[in-house]
């Protein structure tokens, strides 16, 4: 079974920094992963789709990288603003299953 | 382009109470449709999932239940509510053709069972 840990739980950082969001998941077997962003009280908004077959997608200050063998990926932001402060979730399908299965995210917070 | 709507955006309901989450998805044909939970201090977890009418695979044991009457509409369901059903319910859909498709999330609807 897929299970997929983000590190740190939470993370707040002063405007302007770039920062590093990691993802890792036990289960090499997959589709995609996709990389969400989640206001308070809010849906989730989906950042960057990465499939198997790729190794990093970019989106504006966002990139995300995929490495399959060590079962990790990342997400950067680069020149942080308050306007990202959110939840990050990432989520992996994998190949025995329809369904993504989804980190418990990483709160962060950017200081103004 | 496609849209996707979620209604009530919130409700309060006692427990053992019925429950109706209704999703309807805009702009788009033969999409899967997803119902996930999000429970305080937890992650999200998938409830159901539905490739076309009338078909309807549970994830998790509940007292919940999925129907799909039509194409691009998806409810949840429950004939009395448990006080652990709280949570936060979103409804996702994605494109049907291949494997691997982005799945897009509606606003949510926040469930509080008192």
């Amino acid at each position: 079974k897929q299970e997929v840990t983000q590190i740190p739980a939470a993370l707040s950082v002063p405007e302007g920094e770039n920062l590093v969001l990691n993802c890792s998941f036990t289960d090499s077997a997959i589709y995609n992963l996709q990389w969400f962003r989640q206001d308070p009280g809010k849906g989730l908004t989906s950042l960057l789709l990465i499939q198997s077959s790729q190794r990093e997608q970019t989106s504006g200050r966002l990139n995300a990288s995929l490495d399959k063998s060590s079962g990790r990926s990342t997400l950067y932001i680069a020149a942080s603003q308050p306007g990202d402060s959110a939840t990050y979730l990432c989520a992996f399908l994998s190949g025995s299953a329809r369904q993504l299965t989804f980190g418990s995210g990483t709160q962060l917070t950017v200081l103004p | 382009s496609q849209t996707i709507h979620q209604w009530p955006a919130t409700l309060v309901q006692p427990v053992g109470s019925p429950l109706s989450l209704e999703c309807t998805v805009e702009g788009t044909s033969n999409p899967n449709l997803y119902w996930y939970r999000q429970a305080a201090g937890r992650g999200l977890q998938l409830l159901f999932y539905s490739v076309g009418i009338g078909q309807i695979s549970s994830e998790v044991p509940q007292n919940l239940s999925a129907s799909r009457p039509q194409d691009r509409q998806f409810i949840l369901s429950s004939k009395k509510l448990l006080l652990s059903d709280s949570g936060f319910y979103l409804c996702a859909w994605s494109v049907r053709s291949g494997i691997g498709n982005e799945q897009y999330f509606g606003p949510g609807t926040r469930l509080t069972v008192t």
